[in-house]
């Protein structure tokens, strides 16, 4: 096992247009976090699953913004017609679940919207 | 509203320099307290947890300790690796992240 691979790590587009990013979390992991980064600022949370079910969503994410985890093994997180306010890092990590068990995080997907 | 304070928000410091960073915390029903390492372009780095008031963790050159307030990463006799974001996240359901302090070792 590679750890948290996340899918691409570079995207470029233009504002108005739909992206998705793909993360791949660690087989045995049951939850599956995304959290977005600014620069000079630490994650923000945005959603996570534990298995396929979405518990919990950020007021961050607005209704552009949709995550997915079918079968609960890996999960797309979707941007409808990105804004430039949407460039950002956007992190994946994944966990056992309980108070025990550390994040292991991605390398992240790196967005720019122009 | 949980928060998560760190600073300074950036700290120069002279090889062999040691020195402490602050992460104060307001939490409602903390689960532990994690420490991760960030260098750029890349995703945090587990550094440590914390459970309970008094507890501490070591690894190298490093030291995390907790109070019911507050945690600081001592950092001691620091090498130019050492550089990078250190990011202090309190887990209540999920993670929530102070905004890093960024730390750079001068040779």
């Amino acid at each position: 096992d590679t750890g948290v691979s996340q899918d691409p790590r570079h995207k470029i587009t233009k504002r108005g247009q739909n992206v998705t990013f793909r993360c791949d979390p660690i087989s045995e992991h049951n939850r599956l976090y995304w959290y977005r980064q600014t620069l000079g600022q630490g994650p923000e949370f945005l959603t996570y699953f534990q298995n396929e079910a979405q518990l919990e969503k950020s007021r961050l994410l607005s209704d552009r913004f949709s995550a997915e985890r079918p079968k609960g093994s890996f999960s797309t997180l979707e941007i409808q017609r990105t804004e430039q306010g949407d460039s950002a890092m956007y992190l994946c990590a994944s966990s056992l679940g309980g108070m025990h068990y550390g994040y292991t995080f991605g390398s992240g997907t790196r967005l720019t919207v122009v | 509203e949980d928060q998560v304070t760190q600073s300074p928000e950036a700290l120069r410091l002279q090889e062999g320099e040691s020195s402490s960073l602050n992460c104060s915390y307001t939490v409602s029903g903390l689960r532990g307290l994690f420490w991760y390492r960030q260098d750029p372009g890349k995703g945090p780095e587990f550094l440590f947890t914390l459970y309970s008031a008094g507890e501490e963790k070591e690894k190298e050159r490093l030291k995390a300790t907790l109070t019911k307030k507050e945690s600081f990463l001592h950092i001691t006799a620091p090498k130019p690796e050492d550089s990078a974001t250190y990011l202090c996240a309190v887990q209540v359901m999920k993670l929530v992240f102070g905004q890093g302090t960024r730390l750079t070792i001068n040779p």
